[in-house]
């Protein structure tokens, strides 16, 4: 099973300023990996497939980057809605699909 | 829009039997695996399983001998039963489209979670 490990676990920033959010999997998942955002109460959402492809209806300022066992999603410009929990996902050695921990970027 | 709607029953006991189903709105159910996933505070977001239209599934290690997942191509409806519950599958679950057969990936479309207890 592939492990996906995120870092940190919350970030604190301020509106307009740049996310970093990391995950690294275990083994070499090529650039099988998808993102998504969650808000309390509701499923999570698709942000990013194959490590950079923003799904339909993404803001530009969400923007993935990595491939083998490093990746990044950046938030750019943190608007109000963007405040949750994000979780990566590989999808690239399967059963199972595995999940990352998440991490949550909160208001400072 | 695509739209999975998904029912079934909320406090359940040790040992026994969760069913849900999940209705696929707007969407063929040919060409896309339909996933089951799991988040609990204790273990985070699980992928329990899928099934494909043609009734071929994938199941997790962690669940299988308990999961039986199922789907009915004329209904559009895809079923979850997990077997001999256990404290510890208290979750919400989540139905989900996942389009990977047709080469893409992530899960696209969500069911808006159903919160399973299980509690003696």
């Amino acid at each position: 099973e592939i492990v996906m490990t995120q870092s940190p676990a919350t970030l604190s920033l301020s509106p307009g300023e740049r996310a970093t959010l990391s995950c690294r999997a275990s083994h070499n998942i090529r650039n099988d990996l998808a993102w998504y955002q969650q808000k309390s109460g509701q499923p999570p959402r698709l942000l990013i497939s194959a490590a950079s492809t923003r799904a339909t209806g993404v803001p530009n300022r969400f923007s993935g980057s990595g491939s083998g066992t490093d990746f990044t999603l950046t938030i750019n410009g943190l608007q109000s809605e963007d405040f949750g929990i994000y979780f990566c996902q590989q999808y690239s050695d399967w059963p199972p699909r595995t999940f990352g921990q998440g991490t949550r970027v909160e208001v400072k | 829009q695509v739209k999975l709607h998904q029912w079934g029953a909320g406090l359940l006991k040790p040992s026994e039997t969760l069913s849900l189903t999940c209705a696929v709105y707007n969407a063929p159910v040919s060409g896309y695996y339909w996933a089951w996933i799991r988040q609990s505070p204790e273990k985070g977001l699980e992928w329990l399983g899928e099934v494909d239209h043609r009734g071929i599934t994938n199941v997790n290690p962690s669940v299988k001998g308990r999961l039986t997942i199922s789907i009915d191509t004329f209904k559009k409806e895809v079923s979850l039963k997990l077997t001999s519950l256990i404290v510890t599958d208290t979750a919400v679950y989540y139905c989900a489209r996942d389009p990977a057969p047709r080469g893409g990936g992530g899960f696209d479309f969500w069911g808006q979670g159903a919160r399973i207890t299980v509690s003696s």
